[in-house]
């Protein structure tokens, strides 16, 4: 059974800290890492990794993933309130059918003034 | 573009009661999927359309829950005889299916309520 934990549960910063976010991971048939944000409802997709090594980045979001020790962080710098919210890291396995992203439980961030 | 679309985006309904909750996935995106959230848990998986395969329902909780997705576009997820535990945020997503790469793109889900 595919599974994805992620690290921290919570976590409480002030305006301009910097902060990482871990997920690990184990799935048959890796075939890619998603990091979605999610404030309201529904997630909004942030960065898909498919290559170890390869940093992903926008803005003062970056992201990378080590296919090798079945991990990926995710870094935000100089933290902002509006960055408040759950992230989530999904991994897709290639399902006999088709495939399916698994997700971890999240990290809720909250950045405080 | 049109993004993905649900509703109705809040349902309160009575336990034992049968409810639908309705997805439009973005056209031209041949995968869709449904998921629920409950309050401060993960997202859980319940099915998977595929253009015109057999649909992946091995995240159904129970059956009561079924869905359908008709002429490959809007689909519907119904819960008979609704439980307390049924409550939770129901997420459909939908992408393109392509080899290596799926990324899915969300409707605002619909918070269901049974009491």
């Amino acid at each position: 059974e595919d599974k994805v934990v992620q690290s921290p549960l919570s976590l409480v910063v002030h305006e301009g800290d910097t902060v990482t976010l871990n997920c690990s991971y184990e799935v048959t048939n890796f075939r890619s890492l998603l990091w979605y944000k999610q404030e309201k409802k529904a997630p909004t997709f942030l960065f898909m990794l498919t290559s170890s090594g390869i940093e992903k980045k926008s803005g003062r979001l970056s992201s990378i993933l080590d296919k090798k020790e079945l991990f990926s962080i995710l870094n935000i710098t100089a933290t902002q309130t509006g960055d408040s919210a759950v992230y989530l890291c999904a991994v897709e396995g290639r399902e006999t059918s088709g495939s399916r992203l698994t997700f971890g439980e999240g990290t809720q961030l909250t950045v405080n003034p | 573009g049109a993004g993905v679309s649900q509703s109705p985006s809040n349902k309160v309904t009575e336990k034992g009661k049968d409810v639908e909750l309705r997805c439009d996935p973005i056209s031209g995106h041949t995968a869709l999927y449904w998921y629920r959230q409950s309050l401060g848990q993960g997202l859980e998986f319940l099915i998977y359309f595929q253009g015109n395969s057999a649909p992946d329902k091995s995240g159904l909780p129970s059956d009561r829950f079924s869905a359908e997705r008709t002429g490959g576009s809007v689909s519907t997820l119904t819960i008979q005889r609704t439980q307390q535990e049924d409550s939770a945020v129901y997420l459909c997503a939908s992408s393109f299916q392509r080899v290596g790469a799926n990324t899915q793109y969300f409707g605002p889900g619909t918070r269901l309520t049974v009491l």
